[in-house]
């Protein structure tokens, strides 16, 4: 699976908008970009995922350049139980054999400010 | 959505005995699973994949005889830590994947004394 880049921390003011980056510059034409959460003490959470085109769900907005070479997660209105370390993992689709095995970089971890 | 459950939710134990941590897909089969490991203040860490009916899949450097995996059925994973250290305390947590996206259990925090 291809490796990600993502900013350690980052600080959204409550209501506004976050936007999450993540490079994946080394992404292969068969391979997904998904987002996760992981609040304090839990188990991760499944957010978006998608392949080439932008995918918006009830939770967020997944922005996939052209290139594929880098995405953005988008919580519209970001607020305090959004705070969290999100984890943007790149790997293929079930078509190709995924099993469901995620390999977990560092995150960035997103604190959300009154 | 699907559902993961893991049980315990925290366990504190002695050094040298042994915990099992239960993994249970709630509403679907699952034919594959995976454990995970997080140290405080770090990300996760794939420990092994389990596979129903088979031997479970370790990742380089994770003991198997010290994590013993079984995947008896199609909704159910155990992990078992043997002769638990100190140095074993750790949060544990399982996955489960529905169609793919990867679902996640609770985990189960362990705390060797």
């Amino acid at each position: 699976d291809a490796k990600t880049t993502q900013p350690p921390s980052m600080d959204c003011a409550e209501g506004r908008a976050a936007n999450l980056p993540c490079n994946h510059s080394t992404i292969s034409g068969n391979e997904y970009v998904y987002w996760y959460r992981q609040i304090h003490s839990q188990g991760p959470q499944y957010i978006i995922h998608g392949l080439k085109n932008n995918e918006t769900n009830e939770m967020a907005s997944l922005i996939i350049t052209e290139d594929r070479k880098s995405s953005t997660l988008i919580l519209p209105h970001a607020t305090l139980r959004d705070t969290a370390v999100y984890y943007c993992i790149v790997r293929v689709g079930v078509e190709s054999g995924n099993t469901g095995k995620l390999i977990f970089g560092q995150g960035t971890t997103l604190q959300v400010k009154p | 959505g699907a559902v993961v459950s893991q049980h315990p939710s925290w366990v504190i134990c002695k050094s040298g005995t042994s915990v099992k941590i239960e993994c249970r897909s709630l509403d679907f089969q699952a034919t594959t699973m995976f454990w995970y490991r997080q140290f405080p203040k770090q990300s996760l860490m794939l420990m092994a994949t389990s596979n129903e009916g088979s031997k479970a899949t370790y990742e380089q450097g994770v003991e198997k005889d010290k994590f013993l995996i079984n995947h008896a059925s199609l909704t159910l994973s155990t992990l078992t830590v043997t002769s638990a250290h100190p140095e074993d305390s750790s949060f544990y947590i399982c996955s489960a994947s529905d169609r793919g996206k990867g679902d996640f259990g609770p985990g189960t925090r362990l705390l060797v004394l």
